[in-house]
């Protein structure tokens, strides 16, 4: 069974400092992942994902297998950054569809 | 179109009623999803179509009924709910596997 872990329930920064959110994996196949990012009364929205490479408003994530991690790294957070985020396993079925299973998050405050 | 509609946005339903919730998408998306999300949880999948078939049920009480009239819509038929039904819930759709889902801003239900 795939399962994701985010062992930060909580986690507060000042504006300015760096910021590392950890999610760990376990999964038998090749694992996709992905970042999700809930703010406050919003939609939850696709952040990241590792097939990409890319970064996002300053967020970049990096899939290490050998230590089936993949933490979300910004360098300078931002008082805008503060939300929930959540990260995302999905079984790749070789189809359309596939099954996404969730951490419990990580609730991210940055301070003035 | 990039976006993913659900109505109603909000919903009080008595444990008697019949309600249904409702999805929609235009992006060309072939898989759909409901999830539920109790407050300060991940969201948790509960159906799965693809290609307007069901594929996916996570042991959903039969209160709830999933339907999927069209590659575009898909609904979610609610019957003698209970309170602890009560919750928040998405509709996703994706394209292919690697792309992550997207995500609707949610039906917020209440069972009195």
């Amino acid at each position: 069974a795939q399962r994701v872990t985010q062992p930060e329930k909580l986690l507060s920064v000042f504006k300015g400092a760096p910021v590392e959110l950890k999610c760990n994996y376990s999964y038998s196949g090749s694992p996709e992942l992905f970042w999700y990012v809930q703010y406050s009364r919003q939609r939850l929205q696709l952040l990241l994902r590792h097939i990409s490479r890319e970064s996002i408003k300053g967020f970049t994530a990096d899939l290490n297998k050998g230590e089936t991690s993949f933490h979300l790294k910004k360098p300078f957070a931002q008082e805008e950054d503060s939300a929930m985020y959540y990260c995302a396993l999905s079984e790749d079925s070789g189809g359309s569809n596939y099954k996404l299973t969730f951490g419990k998050g990580t609730l991210l405050t940055v301070n003035p | 179109d990039t976006e993913v509609t659900q109505t109603p946005k909000h919903l009080v339903m008595g444990m008697t009623n019949k309600k249904s919730l409702k999805c929609e998408q235009h992006m060309g998306h072939r898989a759909m999803y409901w999830y539920k999300q109790k407050a300060k949880k991940p969201p948790e999948l509960m159906f799965v179509y693809s290609y307007e078939k069901l594929s996916i049920n996570e042991s959903v009480p039969s209160r709830f009924s999933p339907e999927c009239p069209n590659s575009s819509l898909l609904n979610l038929h609610l019957h003698a709910l209970q309170p602890e039904d009560s919750a928040l819930y998405l509709c996703a759709s994706s394209l292919r596997t690697g792309f992550g889902y997207t995500f609707g801003s949610g039906t917020r239900l209440t069972v009195v």
